[in-house]
């Protein structure tokens, strides 16, 4: 199946600075991938979705200023938290579809700010 | 409002049990419905994907039921192995605006 790479599995960092979140999709292009945040024993919460060459589309309550989405080929979607603080703190995943609409996911960002 | 909501919320089984989890959405109009195995720490992984059409697929253990009429679906482990232990998120797509809406899980302990 469909690989999805997701980078750094975690992260430690201090508030205030900025952490940046890679996911790739290593066999096959994606054109549209999906950044979810997960607090523990919660469900996965979509945050943005996010089309190659074109501005991410944000859910509602998500900061576009805080959370910037970057797509800039088929294979590579950015998320950067920028001015990071503690409530911050969670479990990042990324997801990317393929034609049969398939979704497959990154193994998820721990991120701990502290 | 689409919602998804499984029950239980979290499982214990003693190795080798058998077990079902239970999904109910309201999600309409409806594409599929889509279980998923998620490890502590990790990103989740497909079990099955089902359409309107069917009732029944099965991935190796894993036997997911789906009942569009009531807007119901199960997934059934047979003889579970500590590996299983886990959470199982279902989620539906559909929806007009074509989004998933996932479930909250349910947290399943397999001991021996």
């Amino acid at each position: 199946g469909a690989v999805v790479s997701q980078h750094p599995s975690w992260v430690i960092c201090k508030s205030g600075t900025s952490v940046k979140i890679e996911c790739r999709s290593l066999d096959f292009q994606a054109t549209t991938m999906f950044w979810y945040r997960q607090f523990p024993k919660q469900s996965l919460m979509l945050m943005a979705t996010s089309n190659e060459g074109s501005k991410a589309t944000y859910e509602q309550g998500v900061e576009k200023d805080k959370f910037l989405i970057n797509h800039a080929s088929l294979t590579l979607s950015t998320l950067t938290v920028t001015s990071a603080h503690p409530e911050d703190s969670s479990f990042y995943i990324c997801s990317a579809r393929v034609r049969n609409e398939k979704l497959f996911f990154g193994s998820g960002t721990q991120l701990s700010v502290l | 409002k689409n919602q998804v909501e499984q029950s239980p919320q979290s499982l214990i089984i003693l190795e080798g049990k058998n077990c079902t989890l239970q999904c109910n959405y309201t999600v309409s109009p409806f594409s599929n419905l889509r279980w998923y195995k998620q490890d502590t720490g990790r990103g989740p992984v497909s079990l099955t994907i089902m359409t309107f059409s069917e009732n029944t697929k099965s991935n190796g253990r894993y036997t997911a039921t789906l009942d569009a009429d009531t807007k119901q679906s199960s997934l059934h482990i047979t003889a579970s192995q500590l590996s299983d232990s886990a959470s199982y998120i279902c989620v539906v797509h559909g929806g007009t605006a074509s989004k998933l809406t996932f479930g909250t899980g349910t947290r399943l302990q397999v001991t021996l």
